[in-house]
């Protein structure tokens, strides 16, 4: 069965510091992962794909198939980017699969 | 326009009443989808629609009846709600093939039910 664990509810880090937002799947195929954010009041928004290796708002995420894992991360955390981070896996059918979540909160 | 829009943005409606939520896209995607989310927590998928047909349904209650008129049109009607159905609808599209293509999603309707 296809899941998604984001085992931190809750992460704190101060500014400046470095963040990692753990994601863990499990899926039988190829997955297609995704990282999705919702700021404050606003809609819920892509950050990142795997298929994309790109770096957005200087997050950087990894797909590691051999721990089944999409770890998000960021070198240096700003107040900004507070907020809700959900990894999502994309499955068959068009069935999207989101994590519980992570709350991060960046303390000035 | 690579929004999705979704109206009204709040509804407030009572157990009797009948009312419909209304979401648009146009972006060419095939897919569209209804999901609930409560506070603080992930969208729980409600229904998905490939192609203007009904492709799944997570066993969604019968008060809840989805409707897609047309590829950019995408319709949640509501009837004899109860108040544990408040909560922010969420309405997504996505293009309908692989490719990675990821789901972009409305602002919401923030629903309560008296």
């Amino acid at each position: 069965a296809q899941r998604v664990t984001q085992p931190e509810k809750l992460l704190s880090v101060f500014k400046g510091a470095p963040v990692e937002l753990k994601c863990n799947y499990s899926y039988s195929g190829s997955p297609e992962l995704f990282w999705y954010v919702q700021y404050s009041r606003q809609r819920l928004q892509l950050l990142l794909r795997h298929i994309s290796r790109e770096s957005i708002k200087g997050f950087t995420a990894d797909l590691n198939k051999g721990e089944t894992s999409f770890h998000l991360k960021k070198p240096f955390a700003q107040e900004e980017d507070s907020a809700m981070y959900y990894c999502a896996l994309r499955g068959p059918g068009n069935q999207f699969y989101f994590g519980t979540g992570t709350s991060l909160t960046v303390i000035p | 326009d690579t929004e999705v829009t979704q109206t009204p943005k709040h509804l407030v409606m009572g157990m009797t009443n009948k009312k419909s939520l209304k979401c648009e896209q146009h972006m060419g995607h095939r897919a569209m989808y209804w999901y609930k989310q409560k506070a603080k927590k992930p969208p729980e998928l409600m229904f998905v629609y490939s192609y203007e047909k009904l492709s799944i349904n997570e066993s969604v209650p019968s008060r809840f009846s989805p409707e897609c008129p047309n590829s950019s049109l995408l319709n949640l009607h509501l009837h004899a709600l109860q108040p544990e159905d408040s909560a922010l609808y969420l309405c997504a599209s996505s293009q309908d093939s692989g490719g990675y293509q990821p789901q972009h999603f409305g602002d919401g309707t923030r629903l309560s039910i008296l």
